[in-house]
């Protein structure tokens, strides 16, 4: 049973083109985030989401939007495609309280952008 | 600029070694985690500490906090080639409780 699933896990698409990356957790959670992993292995928040709130690093070009069908599920949808975009895409997953506890990640999603 | 920070960037030593890894952070906490990732993997979640808390013991792991200094560490005892992965510290400082990343550590084990 895999807790965070994301699909596809790798992407290799042209500049300028639109995609989508799926998240879905089956942990019950009620918050799911988006990082983004360069090469250099640097992890960078991106999006946190909840069924009450959307917080947003705002250091993330609007080209990239999370979407949200319900409670379980968070794609990632990037617009317009650069070379700089190229990088792994992690989803996570954590039962949100007073403080931010564990999260629980997928494999990632490696995207290569031509 | 990174919230943690981890030092050093890269480690390698010999199987039945003691490995240790520090982070350093900016602001005030709530907690601040470890976690692990195997090459090509997802990050897995090792150990929390509170900011309340000096030092945790998890298995061969053992995490301290120092508030006063902003750093904490991570001493894996004993280690063994299973143990090569690169290590992260992440804090909960900013706005939203978002989780924020080091750098990580690139620890080889040779066996």
């Amino acid at each position: 049973d895999t807790a965070v699933s994301q699909t596809p896990k790798y992407l290799v698409t042209q500049m300028g083109n639109d995609k989508s990356i799926k998240c879905e957790q089956n942990l019950g959670h009620d918050t799911m985030y988006w990082y983004k992993q360069d090469s250099k292995k640097f992890l960078k928040i991106m999006f946190s989401y909840n069924n009450k709130e959307l917080i947003i690093n705002e250091t993330v070009p609007n080209r990239f939007s999370p979407k949200s069908p319900d409670k379980a599920h968070l794609n990632l949808h990037i617009n317009s495609l650069e070379l700089g975009d190229s990088a792994v895409y992690f989803c996570a997953s954590s039962q949100q309280g007073a403080v931010t506890g564990e999260l629980f990640f997928g494999e990632g999603s490696r995207l290569t952008v031509l | 600029s990174q919230q943690g920070e981890e030092d050093p960037q890269a480690l390698s030593i010999q199987e039945g070694e003691n490995a240790t890894m520090n982070c350093s952070y900016k602001t005030s906490i709530n907690n601040l985690q470890w976690y692990r990732q195997n090459s090509g993997r997802g990050l897995v979640h090792l150990i929390l500490i509170r900011s309340n808390e000096r030092e945790k013991h998890s298995g061969r792991l053992r995490v301290t906090l120092d508030t006063s200094k902003k750093s904490s560490s991570l001493l894996i005892t004993a280690s063994r080639a299973a143990d090569t992965a690169s290590y992260f510290c992440a804090t909960d400082a900013n706005a939203g409780n978002m989780l924020t990343f080091g750098g990580g550590t690139r620890l080889m084990v040779k066996p």
